[in-house]
């Protein structure tokens, strides 16, 4: 298995831009999470999803934030409009719920709003 | 959820052995602890887990006392490669949310 897959790997934009991160899964597992780590804040969880179905987005900074799960192997978290303190790495993660296994992550998205 | 509470940093030298210890006063029945380690420019990776008493792997060595408040992860003989940020996270195998804290930031010198 390739493991979980982020794109893009590195993103650089304008305040007030629209910004969509994406990631796929590991194949079979049922759980997906979203991160997102600052030096100030360090590794926050935003929202994560089981069988597609989002459990507690209470991460979510603003409503500037949403994420969607449109099926088992693709999750999309988009910013809109972006701000420069939505700089960060946003980290990706799944594992299968059912048999509480370990959590994979991504590589991250490194998001520069400029 | 229980809350965790782990150094902010260790230094240590190469072919030392190091062992960071968490403490999670409120730990349920049902949680376990895991460990997880982060490089720079990386995103977190399982190192081991552990429910009670001694677990060992190839990476680690996790010990529990029998109260389960805290645990310590043991690092034999570490390398310079070894610097990393080490997670200490205390979940049960029904829930969801994982949580990660602050983390123990390792520094290994030569």
């Amino acid at each position: 298995d390739a493991g979980v897959i982020q794109s893009p790997r590195h993103e650089v934009t304008e305040m007030g831009q629209e910004v969509t991160l994406r990631c796929k899964p590991i194949s079979g597992h049922n759980s997906l999470f979203w991160y997102r780590q600052t030096m100030m804040r360090g590794l926050e969880l935003l929202i994560y999803f089981n069988n597609n179905v989002p459990i507690d987005d209470s991460g979510m900074p603003e409503d500037r934030f949403s994420a969607k799960m449109p099926n088992a192997s693709f999750s999309t978290l988009k910013i809109q409009p972006s701000e420069p303190r939505d700089s960060a790495v946003y980290f990706c993660a799944s594992k299968n719920q059912i048999r509480n296994e370990k959590l994979f992550f991504g590589s991250g998205t490194q998001l520069s709003v400029l | 959820l229980a809350k965790t509470t782990q150094p902010i940093s260790m230094d240590s030298y190469e072919g030392q052995e190091v062992n960071i210890t968490c403490s999670h006063n409120n730990i349920a029945t049902n949680d376990y602890i895991t460990w997880y380690q982060q490089f720079p420019s990386q995103g977190p990776r399982f190192i081991i887990q552990g429910y009670k008493t001694k677990v060992t792997n190839e990476v680690a060595s996790l010990f529990i006392p029998a109260d389960r408040k805290s645990s310590t992860l043991s690092l034999p003989r570490v390398s310079l490669s070894d610097t990393a940020v080490y997670y200490c996270l205390v979940d049960n195998t029904g829930g969801f949310k994982t949580i990660f804290g602050a983390g123990t930031r390792l520094f290994v010198k030569a």
